[in-house]
C-alpha cells in the first residue's frame, strides 16, 4: 500500500535555484493538495487540484507553481527559491473534493534554502 | 474565513489517565471536522472525521465530538498510553472549501 508518496524526503537548495517536489498517489484520488508546515504557523494550503487539468490557489501560493496533467501526480515547483520557503512540505489526497472525504498525507519533504 | 484554534499547545499526562483535547472554530457553518495525529518527522494520519450531520465518532479508545452551535470539537482519549504521544491536529472546512488546520496540541504520555 503505497498511498501518497513524496520525493525527495530532504533537500537543500541555494537561494535562486529552482526545483520540483514530487507527489504521487496510487488510490485514484481526484483531489490533491500541497501544504507547508512551519513552527508556530501550523499547516497552510499552497495549491490544490480537484481533478486532472484543474488547479487553484490556496492561502500561500506565491513563489510556487503546480500542474495536474494526470490523476496520479501533482508536482510542486519552486521557481526561484528563497530562504522564506524553508519548510516541511506535505502533499495530501482524498477520493473527491467533497468535504466529507478523509485526507491522506505523504511523509513530507524537508526543504532548506540557504 | 474559517479559523481553527487548539488549546493547550502542549499537554503532559501520566499513563492511564483519560484526557480531552480541545478544538474551536469560528464559522458555525462547518461542513466537517477531522482529527489527525502527527508523529515526529512524519506526515498526518487521519483519526476521525465528523460530518456536519453527526455529533460524534468513535474509534477504539478515541471519541471525537462536534458541537456546531458552540464552535467546539473535543477529542477524548481513554486510558492513555505512551504510544499515544504525538501532536494532534484538528481541521475543519465550510462548504466545499479546503481544510483549515489548527496549530495542534503536542501530547506527552509519561510511563
Amino acid at each position: 500500500n503505497a498511498g501518497v508518496t513524496q520525493t525527495p524526503k530532504f533537500q537543500v537548495l541555494k537561494t535562486g535555484q529552482s526545483m520540483t517536489l514530487q507527489c504521487a498517489q496510487d488510490m485514484n484520488h481526484e483531489y490533491m493538495s500541497w501544504y507547508r508546515q512551519d513552527p508556530g504557523m501550523g499547516l497552510r494550503l499552497i495549491h490544490y487540484s480537484v481533478g486532472a487539468g484543474i488547479t487553484d490557489q490556496g492561502e500561500v501560493p506565491n513563489g510556487y507553481n503546480v500542474s495536474r496533467s494526470t490523476t496520479e501526480d501533482f508536482p510542486l515547483r519552486l521557481l526561484s527559491a528563497a530562504p522564506s520557503q524553508t519548510s516541511v512540505y506535505f502533499c495530501a489526497s482524498s477520493r473527491t473534493g467533497a468535504a466529507h472525504q478523509p485526507q491522506h498525507f505523504g511523509d513530507g519533504t524537508r526543504l532548506s534554502i540557504l | 474565513k474559517q479559523e481553527v484554534t487548539q488549546i493547550p499547545a502542549a499537554l503532559s499526562v501520566p499513563e492511564g489517565e483519560n484526557l480531552v483535547l480541545n478544538c474551536s472554530f469560528t464559522d458555525s457553518a462547518i461542513y466537517n471536522l477531522q482529527w489527525f495525529r502527527q508523529d515526529p518527522g512524519k506526515g498526518l494520519t487521519s483519526l476521525l472525521l465528523i460530518q456536519s450531520s453527526q455529533r460524534e465518532q468513535t474509534s477504539g479508545r478515541l471519541n471525537a465530538s462536534l458541537d456546531k452551535s458552540s464552535g467546539r470539537s473535543t477529542l477524548y482519549i481513554a486510558a492513555s498510553q505512551p504510544g499515544d504521544s504525538a501532536t494532534y491536529l484538528c481541521a475543519g472546512n465550510s462548504g466545499n472549501t479546503p481544510l483549515v488546520f489548527g496549530k495542534g496540541t503536542r501530547l506527552s504520555v509519561i510511563a
